[in-house]
């Protein structure tokens, strides 16, 4: 079983709806990271969060530590949105390694 | 455009073959990443530097794999007797200070070992 597992693993929409993302993890960890990856493969970094809830414009990141899962929201959905979703943990330190484990992604494509 | 920049963006190899990636980082990070992402699946972590020193190498990384940061500047990734399993995206990734910061990717080297 995979340490980061996200749902779903492919996701259409139609613009201007509200669409969630959600990210489960096994291990401890320090922070969880939430990545745009567009095709081509360039990664852009959207979120990192240890507690609570991160707004950036249209998009909201909330994590439960306790429950250990986050979720990533998009508001107002639009197709320049269509790109891959990846959920990664900063696992806690074990004999001073620390790593980011990485989800495999959700494809979210957004029909206009 | 992130700041890193990596080089080549493609690699066709013929199995057996040596190659070599390039990555340059924002120029006042002290960290660099290396990860490999085949299809369908998440990035996975390779190896990393603080300024020169590497850190750590994950399993992943087997004796035919070695990355080189000589001057705590630009990294390479060379792969030696390439197989067709090494066909991947690489990609790299800085940050200043430690994983508590966020971490810039460049655009990702893809190889395809034929």
């Amino acid at each position: 079983k995979n340490e980061v597992e996200q749902s779903p693993q492919n996701l259409t929409a139609q613009e201007g709806e509200f669409i969630t993302i959600n990210c489960s993890y096994s291990v401890g960890i320090s922070a969880l990271h939430w990545l745009q990856q567009h095709p081509g493969g360039g990664i852009v970094s959207l979120f990192m969060l240890s507690s609570g809830k991160k707004k950036h414009g249209r998009l909201i990141a909330t994590i439960n530590i306790q429950e250990k899962h986050s979720s990533l929201h998009i508001t107002a959905s639009h197709p320049r949105d269509s790109a891959v979703y990846i959920c990664a943990v900063r696992t806690l330190p074990q004999g001073g390694s620390e790593k980011l484990v990485f989800g495999k992604g959700t494809k979210l494509t957004v029909n206009p | 455009d992130t700041g890193v920049s990596q080089d080549p963006r493609h690699k066709i190899t013929k199995r057996g073959q040596n190659v070599t990636f390039r990555c340059d980082p924002i120029s006042e990070h002290n960290r660099l990443y290396w990860y490999r992402q085949t299809l369908g699946q998440g990035p996975e972590f390779l190896t990393y530097f603080q300024n020169e020193a590497q850190l750590e190498k994950s399993r992943l990384l087997s004796d035919r794999f070695s990355a080189e940061r000589p001057k705590g500047s630009f990294s390479t990734l060379e792969i030696q007797r390439t197989e067709q399993g090494d066909s991947a995206m690489y990609l790299c990734a800085s940050s200043f200070r430690g994983f508590q910061e966020t971490q810039y990717f460049g655009p990702g080297t893809r190889l395809l070992v034929l």
